[in-house]
């Protein structure tokens, strides 16, 4: 089954970085598009930004709060994806997850295209 | 503001039927992209519910469905259960964004 782990939250003060890990299992990281959401306390899911699959190019993009402090990358060596978080801001505190876009598979036949999720992992930035 | 527009809450006894409503428009339900839910319970992650607008993974009782029409989408839980309270999301593709997007989340209170 697909499994994905994150880590590396915790807690830091602002300006601060954070590089969050997302390893997943089942599949490799540059087959299928990856994504970081965030949740902040009693609030929605927030969509971070994703890294596409390889061979849709591998394009990156950003949520507008977090374009140009946060960074995507991918290691296939390691089966993991990142996520660099720069010049952090009180604002960016609560659960990221990550996710990916991959095959479900049941009897039926396959579907590619649902969001497998990590157990999210927890950062705080406070001064 | 969510490109997909879900109530913030909805409520319902137990053994009763209640649904849960995902508008989008013309850029993604409406342009027959597939809808997911998501079912969210207190301190967890979003764990698949529904794909591909009515399907139900393995292990997901048959009270819930999902149904598709136009720009909306709907989930319906009968025989409501305790357990069931929960945020309940829903995912669509956005042509404009370029990218899949989740509606605001749904709590859902059983009563």
């Amino acid at each position: 089954e697909v499994q994905l782990v994150e880590s590396g939250g915790g807690l830091v003060k602002p300006g601060e970085s954070l590089r969050l890990s997302c390893t997943a299992s089942k599949f490799t990281v540059s087959d299928a598009l990856m994504s970081w959401v965030r949740q902040t306390p009693g609030k929605a899911l927030e969509w971070v930004g994703h890294i596409k699959s390889r061979d849709d190019g591998g394009e990156i993009d950003y949520a507008a709060p977090v374009r140009g402090r946060f960074s995507i990358s991918r290691d296939v060596s390691e089966n993991t994806l990142f996520l660099q978080m720069n010049s952090l801001k009180t604002e960016d505190s609560g659960v990221y997850y990550c996710t990916a876009k991959w095959l479900y598979c049941s009897s039926s036949g396959c579907y590619k295209g649902v969001d497998y999720w990590g157990q999210g992992t927890p950062v705080t930035v406070s001064s | 503001q969510s490109v997909l527009t879900q109530p913030p809450s909805v409520s319902g006894a137990p053994g009763q039927m209640v649904t849960i409503s995902c508008t989008g428009s013309s850029f993604n339900i409406g342009s027959n992209y597939d809808v997911h839910w998501y079912l969210q319970l207190p301190g967890t992650a979003p764990k698949l519910l529904i794909y591909a607008n009515t399907n139900r993974p393995s292990g997901v009782p048959d009270r819930f469905s999902g149904s598709k029409s136009g720009i909306s989408a709907s989930l319906a839980i009968t025989g409501l259960q305790a357990e069931d309270e929960a945020y309940y999301y829903c995912q669509s593709f956005d042509s404009r964004m370029n990218r899949s997007v989740l509606g605001g989340g749904t709590k859902l209170t059983v009563l």
